[in-house]
């Protein structure tokens, strides 16, 4: 049964701390999605990659946040810095050919940020 | 301002009583229109994708619909199963995606 793994599932950290979630795509998916979801925003594209480029990352603070795909199996979504308002669950979504295309959606890293 | 707004924010059916959810949008040329569904405590399911004004597609009890400024999702004789919060969003020629804030839908037996 193919599915998106996520690592850690629930996080809670302080204020100050790197935080780094890890996304396990579908083996064969050459799209990657990082989304982040909170009752405030709702859910918000953050960064996406096609064949491990990074395609698009205008939804995710530069300041602090980075995403990287260091080989096909994995990818990471770091925070550095950590601030309160980083506080959601983030979704990792992977899938094949264009982001057009049906995505699958792993089970999300709920982060807390005290 | 590229936006994209759902509503009614909430809908509650009785099982087998057809309705539509609405998503309007407003994006600086339209590229993709995708539908959501997500259970609670789950990460969203993808649902179907329209790019063009008059397309239609169809997933058993769902249809969505397209034209130039808003999508509706069809739901025909729902059941209890069917309970969920659907998100739309669009994507925009700048590749920018545009989330509404769901509609949550209860069916109830």
């Amino acid at each position: 049964d193919a599915r998106v793994t996520q690592t850690p599932r629930h996080k809670v950290t302080e204020m100050g701390q790197e935080v780094t979630m890890r996304c396990q795509p579908i083996l064969g998916h050459n799209t990657v999605f990082w989304y982040r979801q909170t009752m405030m925003q709702g859910l918000e594209l953050l960064a996406y990659f096609r064949n491990r480029a990074p395609l698009d990352d205008s939804g995710m603070p530069k300041d602090r946040f980075s995403a990287e795909m260091p080989d096909a199996t994995l990818a990471t979504l770091k925070i550095q810095p950590s601030e309160p308002r980083d506080s959601a669950v983030y979704f990792c979504a992977s899938g094949f050919g264009w982001i057009y295309n049906e995505q699958f959606f792993g089970p999300g890293t709920r982060l807390t940020v005290l | 301002e590229d936006q994209v707004t759902q509503s009614p924010e909430a809908l509650r059916l009785q099982e087998g009583e057809s309705s539509s959810l609405n998503c309007s949008y407003t994006v600086s040329g339209l590229r993709g229109l995708f539908w959501y569904r997500q259970d609670p405590g789950k990460g969203p399911e993808f649902l179907f994708t329209l790019y063009s004004a008059g397309e239609e597609k169809e997933k058993e009890r769902l249809k969505a619909t397209l034209t130039k400024k808003e999508s509706f999702l069809h739901i025909t004789a729902p059941k209890p199963e069917d309970s969920a919060t659907y998100l739309c969003a669009a994507q925009n020629t700048g590749n920018q995606f545009y989330f509404g804030t769901g509609t949550s839908l209860t069916v109830i037996p």
